[in-house]
């Protein structure tokens, strides 16, 4: 089974740019998720997505951060304008059902971006 | 609101000695338990979790965590370490899911290196 397909792996973008991420879920997997993980720190979630609607997205820093998932599949996430502070790896994650607390997430193995 | 908390940034091991990741968590009723490794350069590997039943959890390649109600711990453990198990280790927690439709976040630790000296 194909695991949680993200790219790029890399960029390194200026301040002031913008960048988008794509990720592309476990087939099946109804939830797909947004995570952000600086350096030295847990990840932390941006944004959820059920099918195609969103679930969560309080802590998405809605003036610069954007995402969407418009087939229910595949999604995207796009920084504008990129700030010094968004140096980060974006980890997209997948799951199976939203209704049980217990189901597994499953990750891809990450978008690594530098604002320099 | 949910927490977990892991108390040491640096774990060091021998190779062949028992290893242990502590971790603790807060949550308002029963939680749902979860223990993540990153390799370098890698994505978040899902090792294991705890939702019920016997509290001792295993998981992949002989890692094994014990859910502690009482003292709101989730320790992963190895009888035997090896030196490719020096990773990044991520405990994280998640509540029940809440009345109402709204959503409860996998909510990770700081995580813990794990260093296996030869």
């Amino acid at each position: 089974e194909a695991g949680v397909a993200q790219s790029p792996r890399y960029k390194i973008i200026e301040k002031r740019q913008s960048v988008a991420f794509w990720c592309n879920p476990i087939s099946g997997h109804a939830t797909l998720y947004w995570y952000q993980q600086i350096l030295g720190q847990g990840p932390k979630l941006l944004i959820q997505f059920q099918n195609n609607g969103v679930v969560d997205d309080s802590q998405l820093p809605k003036d610069r951060f954007s995402a969407e998932r418009l087939k229910g599949v595949d999604s995207t996430l796009k920084i504008q304008p990129a700030k010094l502070e968004d140096s980060a790896v974006y980890l997209c994650a997948s799951s199976s059902v939203r209704g049980s607390a217990g189901n597994t997430i499953y990750f891809g193995e990450g978008s690594w971006l530098t604002v320099v | 609101a949910q927490s977990v908390a892991q108390p040491e940034d640096q774990v060091n091991v021998a190779e062949g000695n028992p290893l242990t990741v502590k971790c603790t968590y807060s949550v308002s009723g029963n939680p749902y338990l979860f223990w993540y490794v990153q390799y370098p350069n890698r994505g978040l590997q899902f090792l294991l979790k705890y939702i019920t039943g016997d509290n001792l959890v295993k998981g992949s390649y002989g890692f094994e965590a014990e859910f502690n109600k009482s003292q709101t711990s989730f320790h992963l453990k190895k009888p035997s370490a090896l030196v490719s198990d020096s990773a990044l280790y991520f405990c994280a927690v998640r509540g029940p899911l809440p009345y109402g439709g709204a959503t409860n976040k996998l909510i990770f630790g700081t995580g813990t290196l794990l260093a296996v000296q030869p």
